[in-house]
C-alpha cells in the first residue's frame, strides 16, 4: 500500500505558484521523499526528491517538515504545461528500488 | 537525446493471443521496469532487472514475462491476455536501486494495450 496521502485535485492560477501537500506520517528515518508527475498520455517524469533538508532544483522546491512526516512540492510560477497529477513517493528500502504510486494529486493549472 | 522508447505506442491484440511489448534504452541504466498503469489509477509495479537478476512483485500474475537479452533492451510478455490486461505498459530505467544517490527512474511513453 501507499506510505503517502494527498489531496485528489488542486487549482492553481498561471504564473502563481503551486503548493502541493503530502503527508507521510510513518516515513522511516532512511526514507527518502520522491515527486513524479505524469502529464496525460504520458510516462511519469521525475521532479525532485529529498531526505531531510529543503531541496530545490530547477523545475521545483521540496520543503520537508522537521519531523520529516509531511512535506511540500512548490512549483514557484505554474504553466499551463504544468497541468498534470504529481505523486508524491517514500521510497522503499531494500526492495529493489521500487516506486510505491498513491493516487496522487491531479493539478489544473488555469489561465 | 538519451532515452527510453516503447514501441509500438499502441498496441491491439486478441482474448488468449500471446502478444509482446518492447522497450529499449540509451541511458546504458542497469535497473529496467515494467510497470502497469489501468485507466485511472497509479501505476503499479510488475516486475524489475537490476542487470541480469529478475525480480517479480508477488502480485504480478504468472500470465505476465520478462526477458533482457541484453543492457538495452527488455521486454514484456503476455502469454494470455484477458480483457482486464487492458491498460498503458511503461517501461522505465534507472541507474541503481541504492539510496542517496540520483537513481531516479526514467520513464518511456508507455505502450497503450487494448484486448478485443
Amino acid at each position: 500500500d501507499a506510505k503517502t496521502t494527498q489531496p485528489t485535485s488542486m487549482d492553481c492560477a498561471e504564473g502563481r505558484a503551486a503548493n502541493l501537500p503530502c503527508n507521510h506520517s510513518t516515513i522511516s528515518g532512511n526514507e527518502y521523499v520522491y515527486w513524479y508527475r505524469q502529464i496525460h498520455s504520458q510516462g511519469p517524469q521525475y521532479i525532485i526528491h529529498g531526505l531531510k533538508n529543503n531541496e530545490t532544483n530547477e523545475m521545483a522546491s521540496l520543503i520537508i517538515t522537521e519531523d520529516r512526516k509531511s512535506s511540500t512540492l512548490i512549483l514557484p510560477h505554474a504553466t499551463l504545461r504544468d497541468t498534470a497529477v504529481y505523486y508524491c513517493i517514500v521510497r522503499a528500502v531494500n526492495q529493489g528500488g521500487k516506486l510505491i504510486f498513491g493516487q496522487g494529486t491531479e493539478l489544473s493549472v488555469k489561465p | 537525446d538519451a532515452m527510453v522508447i516503447q514501441n509500438p505506442r499502441y498496441q491491439v491484440t486478441q482474448f488468449g493471443k500471446p502478444v509482446t511489448l518492447s522497450c529499449s534504452q540509451t541511458l546504458n541504466h542497469n535497473v529496467m521496469y515494467w510497470y502497469q498503469q489501468k485507466s485511472s489509477q497509479a501505476p503499479k509495479l510488475l516486475f524489475h532487472y537490476y542487470d541480469k537478476d529478475f525480480n517479480n512483485e508477488a502480485d504480478t500474475p504468472d500470465n505476465f514475462q520478462s526477458r533482457r537479452p541484453n543492457t538495452s533492451f527488455c521486454f514484456l510478455d503476455i502469454r494470455s491476455p484477458g480483457l482486464g490486461d487492458a491498460a498503458m505498459y511503461l517501461c522505465a530505467t534507472s541507474r541503481s536501486t541504492r539510496q542517496g544517490i540520483r537513481d531516479e527512474q526514467y520513464f518511456g511513453p508507455g505502450t497503450r494495450l487494448t484486448v478485443t
